[in-house]
């Protein structure tokens, strides 16, 4: 049971926006610690698309983007295309127990 | 091109040992943290735990730690997961991946992810 949590399912037409969220504490993104995204394209490795709560890395389109406030952080798709759908997960630090790097619980975007 | 190339799919019955290996290739290898994830099938990504190669400093997810050993052999740019004896609970697939970032280890990316490493379990 992961101490970052997403919805399981987000879903949009071609073109349309939608943003997942990733809900985690104090002990994690209320602390300071990066989050960071990951795209899973079915049968695939997982692919970094942002770094640092909003950095895309070279090649990765600008429809994606990220944010961070508080214990949150969201990532958001615009003009979703027929290839964004994926599994996305979130991933940071979570400071509690003896520390470690977390996953968030993923979510499944699928275009209508 | 950096690149992380990890062994190929393993078939193991319960009890078992399993080492699986992870080469890494085009960047300096002991200069950056190297992870593994987990994925069982149907399921989300969990984060087991990361190796320094340069000081084999290691750091362990709770979950997994005493049940999985991380090494790593830099003289031949390769990290490595074990087991000593398999559970059928195991089976999952298994990522290794570069972690990337500035400052503290806590904020590392992962970037770039090795093919996966499929691990069965079964009597």
């Amino acid at each position: 049971q992961s101490v970052l949590t997403q919805p399981p399912s987000v879903s949009g037409a071609p073109g349309q926006r939608v943003t997942i969220s990733c809900t985690g504490s104090s002990s994690n993104i209320g602390a300071g610690y990066d989050v960071h995204w990951y795209q899973q394209l079915p049968g695939t490795a997982p692919k970094l698309l942002i770094y640092g709560n909003s950095n895309r890395p070279s090649g990765v389109p600008d429809r994606f983007s990220g944010s961070k406030s508080g214990t949150s952080a969201s990532l958001a798709i615009s003009g979703l295309q027929a290839e964004d759908e994926a599994d996305y997960y979130c991933q940071s630090y979570d400071s509690s127990l003896s520390g470690s790097g977390v996953f968030g619980t993923g979510t499944k975007v699928t275009v209508l | 091109e950096v690149q992380l190339v990890q062994s190929g799919a393993e078939v193991k019955k319960p009890g078992e040992s399993l080492k699986i290996s992870c080469k890494g290739s085009g960047y300096s290898f002991t200069s950056y943290w190297i992870g593994w994830v987990r994925q069982m099938p149907g399921k989300g990504l969990e984060w087991m735990g990361i190796i320094y190669p340069g000081d084999s400093d290691t750091r362990y997810s709770p979950s997994f730690q005493g049940q999985v050993t991380i090494s790593a052999d830099k003289s031949i740019s390769t990290a490595y997961l074990q087991w000593s004896s398999l559970k059928a609970s195991d089976t999952a697939m298994y990522y290794c991946a570069r972690g990337y970032g500035s400052g503290r280890w806590a904020d590392n990316w992962f970037d770039p992810w090795g093919q996966g490493t499929l691990v069965t379990v079964s009597s």
